[in-house]
């Protein structure tokens, strides 16, 4: 069975700019979860999304948006980069027992 | 929002050392889980505990899920050099599709 699949896995952007992050869940998974991660603060909940439906949100600003297609793929988009937005992205997928797969992450370097 | 306290934050062993961690919580979970995480990779599922008490190992790994719900722990045994890496418990609170809460982690290091 394939696993999470995250691209692009590097990436670097300039401050004010926007990216774009895709993630391919665990066939069968309808559910897809974001994380942000950083040395200083660990694996910070962005957002999580089921059935194309925005189910949890966590505490971060408007520019971090995410959405969810009909096949379960979801997306993440940062507008407006800061620097403070380079860190680690990972997409999980969640099995029916509520456990969560991770891919590889997308890291982002904002100049 | 639910916080998970994870100690020690880092520890540094001999090679053939058992290791232990461990991750409280102020409220309870129903599941709890531990992952680990190697350099440039995303965290990968260990254990997963889902009933107060239970006790489940994978390999050299062992973990309990504590009787008051509130806290778990992670044992393993005759650590070896791939075990490095840092190690992050994970909870699901009680309310329905609550989203997962890590702990900030554990760096391991293995002295060969």
């Amino acid at each position: 069975k394939a696993g999470v699949t995250q691209t692009p896995r590097y990436l670097i952007k300039t401050r004010g700019q926007q990216v774009t992050l895709s993630c391919s869940p665990i066939s069968g998974h309808r559910s897809v979860s974001w994380y942000q991660q950083t040395p200083g603060q660990g694996l910070q909940f962005l957002f999580e999304y089921f059935s194309e439906t925005q189910r949890n949100k966590g505490n971060f600003p408007g520019r971090f948006s995410g959405r969810q297609f009909s096949n379960s793929r979801s997306e993440m988009n940062v507008s407006t980069l800061e620097l403070g937005d380079s860190a680690l992205y990972l997409c999980a997928s969640t099995n029916e027992g509520g456990e969560l797969f991770f891919g590889e992450g997308s890291r982002l370097t904002v100049l | 929002g639910q916080q998970l306290n994870q100690s020690p934050q880092s520890m540094f062993i001999q090679e053939g050392e058992d290791v232990s961690m461990n991750c409280t919580s102020s409220s309870i979970f129903n599941t709890w889980l531990w992952y680990k995480q190697d350099p440039g990779e995303g965290p990968v599922l260990l254990i997963a505990l889902y009933k107060a008490g239970e006790l489940t190992s994978n390999g050299r790994l062992t973990a309990q899920f504590g009787i008051t719900r509130k806290d778990s722990f992670l044992n393993i045994s005759a650590s070896i050099p791939s075990d490095v890496g840092i190690y992050f418990c994970a909870g699901h609170g009680i309310t329905g599709n609550t989203p997962l809460v890590f702990g900030k982690g554990t760096r391991l290091s293995v002295i060969a």
